[in-house]
């Protein structure tokens, strides 16, 4: 079954720290890979995305992702965190037209 | 350009009743999508159009949800009759065109309380 975990509910980084955020999926093949963030009362937003090539992907603001198909993972990083950081990231995989979406990490950040 | 409009952002009604929720996708955006956000979770595609025509419904409840999207551009959601397990975030997404998972572009959402 095709399917997106994040296995962290609910992260508590301090500002500046850097951060981590894991999501590995189940699919045979190469998927399409997403990270998006939804803040309080707000649509979600993509960060980046990825596709093929390159396995260090670039988003705005400030994140990037790397994709490891040995470990079918596909993690979010940004190396300072900012207040404004505080919010639910969710890693989705599109695939035949349909997005799939793991059930979210809530962040918090610490002043 | 005008994102994705919701409206409305809030309901709040009794099991049993309906409601009916209405989607204005981004001008020229020919997919549009309809998710079920339940509290803690992720969101869960119900339906997906494509212009005017269904691409998966699914996971769609149809003995109480139903969804059209009349001339291809704006699109209705309604629940009847509503039960306790339907309070959610209702978002609608719209993409320019369905192939390699073009960036979705989402609406505030409408969170819908049933009592």
């Amino acid at each position: 079954a095709q399917s997106v975990t994040q296995p962290d509910i609910h992260i508590t980084v301090s500002e500046g720290a850097s951060l981590e955020l894991r999501c590995n999926y189940s699919y045979g093949a190469t998927p399409y890979l997403f990270w998006y963030v939804q803040s309080p009362g707000q649509g979600l937003q993509l960060l980046l995305k990825y596709f093929s090539g390159d396995t260090l992907v670039q988003g705005i603001k400030g994140f990037e992702a790397e994709f490891k198909r040995s470990q079918s993972s596909f993690n979010l990083r940004k190396p300072s965190v900012h207040w404004s950081d505080a919010a639910e990231y969710f890693c989705a995989f599109y695939n035949f037209n349909k997005f799939y979406f793991g059930s979210g990490t809530k962040l918090n950040v610490k002043p | 350009e005008a994102g994705v409009a919701q409206s409305p952002r809030y309901k709040i009604i009794e099991k049993r009743q309906s409601v009916a929720f209405w989607c204005n996708p981004i001008s020229g955006h020919a997919t549009l999508y309809w998710y079920q956000q339940i509290l803690g979770q992720g969101p869960k595609l119900l339906i997906q159009f494509q212009n005017n025509g269904v691409v998966d419904d699914s996971q769609l409840p149809k003995d109480r949800f139903s969804a059209e999207r009349l001339k291809g551009v704006d699109s209705t959601l309604k629940i009847q009759p509503a039960k306790l397990e339907d309070s959610a975030v209702y978002l609608c997404a719209s993409s320019s065109n369905s192939g390699r998972g073009d960036e979705q572009f989402f609406g505030p959402g409408t969170r819908l309380t049933v009592l």
